[in-house]
């Protein structure tokens, strides 16, 4: 079982429209999480960080932390078809050495116009 | 702005080659990465670093080494390349366990 799970889609959601994007964790891994975005053939860019419990906001992002269920989830509002791509949910794995960073499989992101 | 660079970005090499793939950044990092990953795939950790003098494997077995005797330096060594390897590497390096920033990618084909 991976210490990060998403489902790998593909989300398909119409221009405009709100897209949400899960992820849930294991007790190995910390409370900082991190959503990363990779469009086809490119490198992974991060574009949102919560360390605390509730919502985190930047621009057409909310980062939501949900510490009792173990869930984390990226609400993209206004949705545009430059939002298409596949989006990592990463978060800190507490090991013997420090803090490891381990990602989620992905999930593909398709806004249709 | 990251700044992490990764050379070559593409690479084509034959069967049997030793290899190494750069990994530098100037942002003062200790804790960087290694990934392998195939088109359309998952990101597989190969390696990571700590800092200086400290490497570990990664959940992905690789045949690859590392090193990190400079805290800006992370080069990845094959000493015999196979077709298997084909794949794309990418470097990554963050302060604080998170917020990591990634290289460009070595794009890697073993013919």
């Amino acid at each position: 079982q991976k210490e990060v799970e998403q489902n790998s889609g593909p989300l398909s959601v119409p221009e405009g429209a709100i897209a949400s994007l899960n992820c849930t964790y294991s007790d190995r891994v910390s409370q900082s999480f991190f959503w990363y975005r990779q469009y086809s053939g490119k490198s992974p860019e991060l574009i949102m960080s919560i360390y605390s419990n509730g919502d985190k906001e930047d621009g057409r992002f909310t980062a939501q932390l949900n510490k009792a269920s173990q869930y984390v989830s990226l609400l993209i509002r206004d949705s545009q078809p430059s939002d298409s791509a596949t989006y990592l949910c990463a978060g800190a794995l507490l090991t013997g050495g420090g803090n490891k960073l381990t990602f989620g499989t992905g999930t593909q992101l398709k806004v249709e116009l | 702005e990251a700044d992490i660079y990764q050379t070559p970005r593409y690479l084509v090499i034959g069967t049997g080659k030793k290899i190494t793939l750069e990994c530098s950044q100037t942002m003062g990092h200790d804790k960087m990465y290694w990934y392998q990953q195939d088109p359309g795939m998952e990101l597989h950790l190969i390696h990571y670093s700590y800092g200086v003098n400290s490497t570990e494997k990664g959940d992905l077995s690789s045949e690859s080494t590392v090193s990190r005797i400079r805290t800006e330096h992370f080069p990845l060594t094959l000493e015999s390349a196979r077709p298997s390897h084909t794949s794309q590497y990418l470097c990554a390096s963050s302060v604080q366990t998170g917020s990591a920033f990634f290289g460009q990618g070595t794009r890697l084909t073993v013919v």
